[in-house]
This record gives structure tokens, sequence and C-alpha cells, in this order.
């Protein structure tokens, strides 16, 4: 199993630019969910989804777009991106809902936003 | 309101010393507590879950519901275990795997 991949590993974007962050699980979890890491921040839930078709808002959503037509993959897609997007960004899946199931991050996106 | 809190942004310690990294959290329901760890250029992994009640590298944490506590700790610290340190809280109430994260703690210990 590769477990959570995430692409790219880098990224430059300019401000108002758009792009999609990749993240792909091939362990058929139900829970997946994206984080921000900024320092002094630790890791901030951006979206979150319980289910294919089902996602929801985590703690900083405004500017991020998810969706979840498979079990497999969560993209998340930055509309208009602005300098205060700049992050790593970690994706995360789990096996279950609702339980005191591990979460499995994947290697991290890290955005520059100029 | 939801909260974990880690007061020390930098921990530093000797080889051979005693290890241990605060976590406080503020949760009306019944929490359940994590320590993730992110070794230098690795991806962030579970350490331990205080549900386990296991040792994992030699390091403990016990969930102390009177002081909304969950330590880690480590009776004798290794190089190898220089790493940022996350506490991390799930929200069963809600039904789902949200991870609340602390701040985090970078542990450096010198040889």
């Amino acid at each position: 199993n590769a477990g959570v991949t995430q692409t790219p590993k880098f990224q430059v974007l300019k401000t108002g630019q758009s792009m999609t962050l990749q993240c792909a699980q091939d362990m058929n979890h139900e829970y997946m969910s994206w984080y921000r890491q900024d320092p002094g921040m630790g890791l901030r839930l951006i979206h979150y989804s319980v289910g294919a078709g089902i996602t929801d808002q985590g703690e900083v959503p405004n500017g991020y777009n998810v969706s979840r037509s498979t079990t497999e993959d969560f993209p998340l897609r930055l509309l208009s991106a602005a300098p205060s997007q700049t992050s790593v960004y970690f994706c995360a899946s789990s096996y279950q809902t609702g339980g005191s199931y591990e979460q499995y991050f994947g290697p991290g996106t890290r955005l520059t936003v100029t | 309101a939801q909260r974990v809190t880690q007061p020390e942004k930098l921990l530093s310690v000797f080889k051979g010393a005693p290890v241990e990294l605060k976590c406080n959290y503020s949760y009306s329901g019944s929490p359940e507590l994590f320590w993730y760890v992110q070794y230098s250029r690795q991806r962030l992994q579970l350490l331990l879950r205080h549900i386990s009640r296991e040792s994992i590298k030699g390091f403990t944490a016990d969930l102390n519901k009177g002081e909304t506590s969950f330590h880690l700790k480590k009776p004798f610290a290794q190089e190898e275990d220089s790493a940022m340190y996350y506490c991390a809280l799930s929200g069963r109430t809600y039904n789902t795997d949200k991870l609340i994260f602390g701040t985090g703690t970078r542990l450096q210990v010198f040889p």
C-alpha cells in the first residue's frame, strides 16, 4: 500500500491564481481531512469528509473548497490564492469515524503564495 | 470550547535526562487524547493514544481527567527522540475523528 499520497510536494503561486492539491489513499478509509500547518499554530483543520459525497468545514475553511467523489480521492482547491495561504498542507485519512482510530498523514505539500 | 494547550514551544535536554512534554485540554465530553510525532523531513505519525495505555519507544502518557492533562513522559531521552510533538484531542461527541491539535513542542536532545 502506498498509504496517503499528496501531489505536488512544492508549489509556488502568485496571488489570485487557483490550483488543486491532490490527495489519495489506497487503504479504503472512510474519513479524510485536510490540515494546514503554520509555525506556532500547530495543525488546523480545513475541511473533512466522512465518506464519498459528504464533506464539511473544519476550523479554517475560508478560501478552500473540497469534494469527495470517490473513497480514494480528496482534492483541496484554492480558488484565488492569497499570501495568507502560504503554509504546509497535510492530508490525512482514517479507517472509521467515531472511534479512536489512527489517522494516517500524507507527506505534505509546501505552498508559497507571492 | 475544545482546546489543546502545549505551553512549551521548545524543550531542550541532554541525552539520558528525563523528558516531560506538557499537554492540557479543554473538552466538555469524554475526550480521546493522542500524541503525534513528526521527525525531521518525515510525515506526522501516531506515537500513542491514551485508550491503548501503551508505551511506545519508551514514551508513556497518562490521561488525568482531574487536571485535564495528558503529559508525555520518557525517563531517559535519546538523541533520536528529537522531533516535533503534537498533542491532539478527538471530539467523539460529534461522532467524527476530527482532531484538534495543540501548537506543538519541539524536543531537542543534545548528546
